[in-house]
């Protein structure tokens, strides 16, 4: 199994420019999730999802967009890219017992806005 | 709310030395817990669990135990290897307000450095 795939694994965007980071899991998930990981600050949530057509907000969807269409897909969109969102996104993805299986990762996306 | 804090680092130790990472927490209700693992350049691995108290949650010579009388989940491992370099995140699933809610909360993440 592939588990959670996210792409592209790199990305130079110029400010103001939009994008849509990937993420796709075939592990039939319901729970899925973005996180933002800056250095030294850990993990922040900013969105997350619990199944095909529900989104709800984390703590720092400001930016950000979502949309889950697909069990499998779970597509995270910048609009208006800016310095602030230069970091490494990680997508996420838990069955529904997520209490006693945590999360599995993809292996991130470096996105870095100039 | 729920939240974790863990040891600051880094932490930078010679190959065989013991290992201690530090992890207290606050929840709501009965969290499970949990302690990943990121090597440099990849992303986070669950490396080991414990879903109630006094559970012991071991794997690759890592251990941590569930001690809710002191709220902490403090990962040890007896003999360092150059290999276990990484970032460790401890992290907790809990509900928010009593609800069905189970967002992962993590740790700001500790930095192992093992000197062979």
């Amino acid at each position: 199994n592939a588990g959670v795939t996210q792409t592209p694994k790199f990305r130079i965007l110029k400010i103001g420019q939009s994008m849509t980071l990937q993420c796709t899991q075939d592990m039939n998930h319901n729970y899925m999730y973005w996180y933002r990981q800056d250095p030294g600050m850990g993990l922040k949530l900013i969105y997350y999802s619990v199944g095909a057509g529900i989104t709800d907000k984390g703590e720092v969807p400001n930016g950000y967009n979502v949309s889950r269409s697909t069990t499998e897909d779970f597509p995270l969109r910048l609009e208006l890219a800016a310095p602030s969102q230069t970091s490494v996104y990680f997508c996420a993805s838990s069955p529904r017992d997520r209490g006693l299986y945590g999360y599995t990762f993809g292996s991130g996306t470096r996105l870095t806005v100039v | 709310g729920n939240s974790v804090t863990q040891m600051e680092g880094p932490v930078t130790l010679s190959e065989e030395a013991f290992l201690t990472i530090n992890c207290t927490y606050t929840a709501t209700g009965y969290p499970s817990l949990f302690w990943y693992v990121q090597y440099p350049g990849e992303g986070l691995q669950l490396l080991l669990k414990a879903t109630k108290a006094d559970d012991k949650g071991s794997n690759k010579g890592f251990e941590a135990t569930y001690r809710k009388e002191t709220t902490s989940f403090h990962l040890e491992k007896g003999s360092v290897q150059v290999s276990d370099s990484a970032v460790y995140f401890c992290a907790l699933s809990a509900s928010n307000s009593g609800g069905s809610n189970y967002k992962l909360t993590f740790g700001k993440g500790t930095l192992l450095t093992v000197n062979p």
